[in-house]
């Protein structure tokens, strides 16, 4: 079974750019979370769809914002990007959501924004 | 406001021996715990979990203990080998939050041959 797919795996942008990431989530899950890595605050929750709805949203600013498709998969976009917004992007995905839950990652899009 | 923390940045330990991985959480809703191992340009891999019933949980070389009055867990490594190396993360849900886990900061461990 293929795992988490993420595509790019690296990106360059510059101030002020938008910016779309990719997500194939595991065959038959259906719930997709993406998260952010950066060194100074580790890894924080982005969002969660499940059934192409968000179901919880982490504390981010609305310039970041994701969907989900038909087919599980997902994309997140940020606006106007700034230079704390450089960092590793993770998608997890998983059979359902809540229930104790196991997540899958992916191995994540590096975002540096110049 | 860290909800969870690992308060040991790194970790090093002989081939062999045994490996504490400790985290403490604040927010009493957390029912459910995770632990992740983590290589350098790779996504986190689940490693084991525990739920809040629980005070222990065991597979394989890893355990992890959940002390709920402390709101402490702590992930063990017997033996520890090389291959272990790698940086840890423990995570916490609260029930009926979904798939939103709380990381911990991560403890570097390297293992010595």
């Amino acid at each position: 079974k293929a795992g988490v797919t993420q595509t790019p795996r690296y990106l360059i942008k510059t101030r002020g750019q938008q910016v779309t990431l990719s997500c194939s989530p595991i065959s038959g899950h259906r719930s997709v979370s993406w998260y952010q890595q950066t060194p100074g605050q580790g890894l924080q929750f982005l969002f969660e769809y499940f059934s192409e709805t968000q179901r919880n949203k982490g504390n981010f600013p609305g310039r970041f914002s994701g969907r989900q498709f038909s087919n599980s998969r997902s994309e997140m976009n940020v606006s106007t990007l700034e230079l704390g917004d450089s960092a590793l992007y993770l998608c997890a995905s998983s059979l359902r959501t809540g229930g104790n839950e196991k997540l899958f990652f992916g191995s994540g899009t590096q975002l540096s924004v110049l | 406001d860290q909800q969870v923390k690992q308060n040991s940045p790194s970790l090093s330990v002989q081939e062999g021996r045994i490996s504490i991985l400790n985290c403490d959480y604040t927010n009493s809703m957390f029912d459910y715990f995770l632990w992740y191992k983590k290589y350098p340009a790779e996504g986190p891999t689940f490693l084991i979990s525990i739920s809040s019933i629980k005070d222990k949980n065991e597979d394989g070389r890893f355990t992890v203990f959940l002390n709920k009055s402390a709101k402490h867990l702590s992930l063990h490594i017997v033996p520890s080998q090389p291959g272990d190396s790698a940086v840890y993360f423990c995570a916490a849900s609260p029930n009926n939050a979904g798939n939103m886990l709380t990381f911990g900061g991560g403890t570097r461990l390297m293992v010595k041959p």
